[in-house]
């Protein structure tokens, strides 16, 4: 089984300020990896993946996570944010075969919010 | 397409009762995915369906809680003599079998259920 842990709760930053929220997992078989963003009252959009390949992987709107698999981890940064990134950011792992390779396993998220 | 569809979005209701909520996924997705979502955590899986079969059910899904999906398009799920412990959001996700890995699920905005 798996499980996701993200460090912080809570992250406060200014605008235009980097920012990094950490995630790490634990598995005992590979993973696929992806990051959700939860704004307020809506859904879990997809931010970005990692399915194999290059372990930097980006989303269009200017963050960035990579995958460490030595460190078990996949912390999502952006160099610099914008008030419309304060939401919820939720890590989640997902095994990509066999028994539960549909299901997601997410981390307790992390709030993000950006301080003008 | 309008993306997945979740009602109602808001229901309260009085411990003992019972609540149905409807979910519609993406037109062509074959998979449809229930999470729980209780205030501070991550999603939770709940139960999933290929078409109409209902292939896996998390221990969270206890037997007051059931869910269909009759004709392989939009899924119910219903719960039985309401506990306060079941408040949380309900999210359904959707994907199409073979591409989920790639794109990640679709989810609903959620249906955000208080038991008083």
């Amino acid at each position: 089984a798996q499980s996701v842990t993200q460090l912080d709760s809570q992250v406060p930053v200014f605008e235009e300020a980097p920012v990094e929220l950490r995630c790490n997992y634990s598995s005992s078989v590979s993973v696929y990896l992806f990051w959700y963003v939860q704004y307020p009252n809506q859904g879990l959009q997809l931010l970005l993946k990692y399915l194999s390949g290059s372990t930097l992987v980006e989303s269009i709107n200017g963050f960035e996570a990579e995958f460490n698999k030595s460190q078990t981890s996949f912390h999502l940064r952006k160099p610099s944010v914008h008030i419309s990134d304060t939401a919820e950011y939720f890590c989640a792992v997902r095994t990509p075969s066999g028994a539960g390779s549909y299901q997601l396993t997410f981390g307790k998220g992390t709030k993000l919010s950006v301080i003008p | 397409d309008t993306g997945v569809s979740q009602d109602p979005r808001h229901k309260i209701t009085k411990r003992g009762q019972n609540v149905t909520f409807r979910c519609d996924p993406i037109s062509e997705h074959n998979r449809l995915y229930w999470y729980r979502q209780t205030l501070g955590q991550g999603p939770e899986f709940l139960t999933y369906f290929q078409n109409e079969a209902q292939l896996e059910k998390s221990r969270l899904l206890s037997d007051r809680f059931s869910a269909e999906r009759p004709k392989g398009s939009f899924s119910t799920l219903e719960i039985q003599r309401t506990e306060q412990g079941d408040s949380a959001m309900y999210l359904c996700a959707s994907s199409l079998a073979g591409t989920g890995f790639n794109y990640g699920y679709t989810f609903g905005s959620g249906t955000r259920l208080t038991v008083v």
